[in-house]
């Protein structure tokens, strides 16, 4: 059981550059979560998705696309990555009213 | 935006009783309050959870107002190695956006 995990571990990009963050969690739950954070800063919501082809903006979706592939698996998209974006990027699953499992996180840096 | 207001910082002596307060003035009848907590870059690790009932577990106690207004996390004896940041969020039972706040850095002093 290897709860939530996350690919790739760090990633450089340039500015302009598109990549896509893998999430995958094993526990069978419905929900599933993107966040961001930034460096001294808490988790600001991305996307999330309730359940398998459902997915709802968060705080900060813009210049992100997630999908909802089935439901062990949600991915993040940068279409065209910006320094701003510079930041680390957590996943995390749970079932409604129960807690969240967060994976280790991706760090991207974009230049 | 967050639903919880936190002090930014704190401070614990090593062996002495953390206690980590949350105000959450707008809470819903169906919400209940939850605490995580992150070490260093790591992802953030959950600690306990309540509705109404103040509850205990191995890692730490959750005292709820009865108004539920607000609430605190005690961690009974601080070790080094609960210095990390405290969030503490409001988490319903008929939905899924779950939001956090900037949390409580909790630095513990030998």
């Amino acid at each position: 059981n290897a709860g939530v995990t996350q690919t790739p571990k760090f990633q450089v990009l340039k500015t302009g550059q598109s990549m896509t963050l893998q999430c995958a969690q094993d526990m069978n739950h419905n929900s599933m979560y993107w966040y961001r954070q930034d460096p001294g800063m808490g988790l600001r919501l991305i996307y999330y998705s309730a359940s398998e082809g459902t997915t709802d903006k968060g705080e900060v979706p813009n210049g992100y696309n997630v999908s909802r592939l089935n439901k062990r698996e949600f991915s993040l998209r940068l279409e065209s990555a910006a320094p701003s974006q510079t930041s680390v990027y957590f996943c995390a699953s749970r079932h409604l009213g129960y807690e969240q499992y967060f994976g280790p996180g991706t760090r991207l840096t974009v230049t | 935006d967050a639903k919880t207001t936190q002090p930014p910082s704190m401070d614990c002596a090593e062996g002495r009783a953390a206690n980590l307060p949350c105000n959450h003035s707008t809470i819903s009848g169906n919400e209940y309050v939850y605490w995580y907590r992150q070490i260093h870059s790591q992802g953030p690790q959950y600690i306990i959870h309540g509705l109404k009932n103040n509850e205990t577990n191995e890692m730490a106690s959750l005292i709820i107002t009865e108004d539920r207004k607000s609430s605190t996390l005690i961690l009974p004896h601080a070790t080094l190695r609960d210095t990390a940041v405290y969030y503490c969020i409001l988490t319903g039972t008929s939905y899924d956006k779950v939001i956090f706040g900037p949390g409580t850095s909790l630095s513990v002093i030998p």
